[in-house]
């Protein structure tokens, strides 16, 4: 396994709700990647953190926020819930040094959620 | 436009067959090539790089043609235990992010 453990595992939501989705990184790693996963998509960047500030964002709305620790842990939280946000959502973690790109990157298995 | 493009399949192959799948990305400055493999309600997981020269791991096969932005996957000799989604994932020059784009993933069935 990857060592990125993610949880809960599965949740259900009604809308306007919020969650917290939480992500436990690869030891040794230092950032923590989410992706959101809709059934049949690819992964889409959400956003990344880096040494505790978010180091880059896709196109998410702000409701979409998140939060690393120092022990590179992270969390992400979904206010107003909408009907769209049922999705898979992944973190990844890996190891950014200070050349650049942070190579590989490994995913947990995702925690489920669903709106209703 | 979306950045990846995949062909979403279904294809459905015997064991012992070879298929290909293709991929297309829209960004000219993209770096790094790669092909992952998903299993159903599982995470993605790294199966190989792609490199401008080609690149065998084997029985799969990644070629990466950036003239024409298109990257392709061979798998000979199928198996069962190919049957899984695989995402051709790009990322582009400059980013320091490892923001990785997936293209939605083409499905794989291996039957016996």
């Amino acid at each position: 396994e990857t060592g990125v453990t993610q949880s809960p595992t599965h949740l259900i939501k009604t809308r306007g709700q919020q969650v917290t989705l939480r992500c436990s990184s690869q030891s040794g790693h230092n950032t923590v990647s989410w992706y959101q996963q809709a059934l049949g998509q690819g992964p889409q960047f959400i956003f990344q953190y880096y040494r505790e500030e978010e180091n880059g964002r896709g196109n998410f709305p702000p409701r979409f926020s998140g939060l690393q620790f120092p022990n590179y842990s992270s969390e992400l939280n979904v206010n107003a819930l909408e009907l769209d946000d049922s999705a898979l959502y992944l973190c990844a973690s890996s190891l950014m040094t200070g050349g650049g790109y942070g190579g590989e990157l490994f995913f947990g298995e995702g925690s489920r959620l669903t709106v209703l | 436009r979306k950045e990846v493009e995949q062909d979403p399949g279904p294809f459905n192959v015997p064991e012992g067959a070879t298929v290909a799948f293709n991929c297309t990305y829209s960004n000219s400055a993209s770096q790094s090539f790669f092909w992952y493999r998903q299993d159903c309600r599982k995470e993605p997981k790294l199966l190989m790089s792609v490199y401008s020269s080609g690149n065998e791991d084997g029985r799969f096969t990644a070629q990466l043609n950036r003239a024409s932005q298109y990257i392709s996957l061979l798998i000979r000799d199928s198996k069962l235990s190919d049957s899984a989604t695989y995402l051709c994932v790009v990322v582009d020059r400059g980013s320091t992010l490892g923001r990785l784009y997936f293209g939605r993933g083409t499905q794989l069935t291996v039957w016996p």
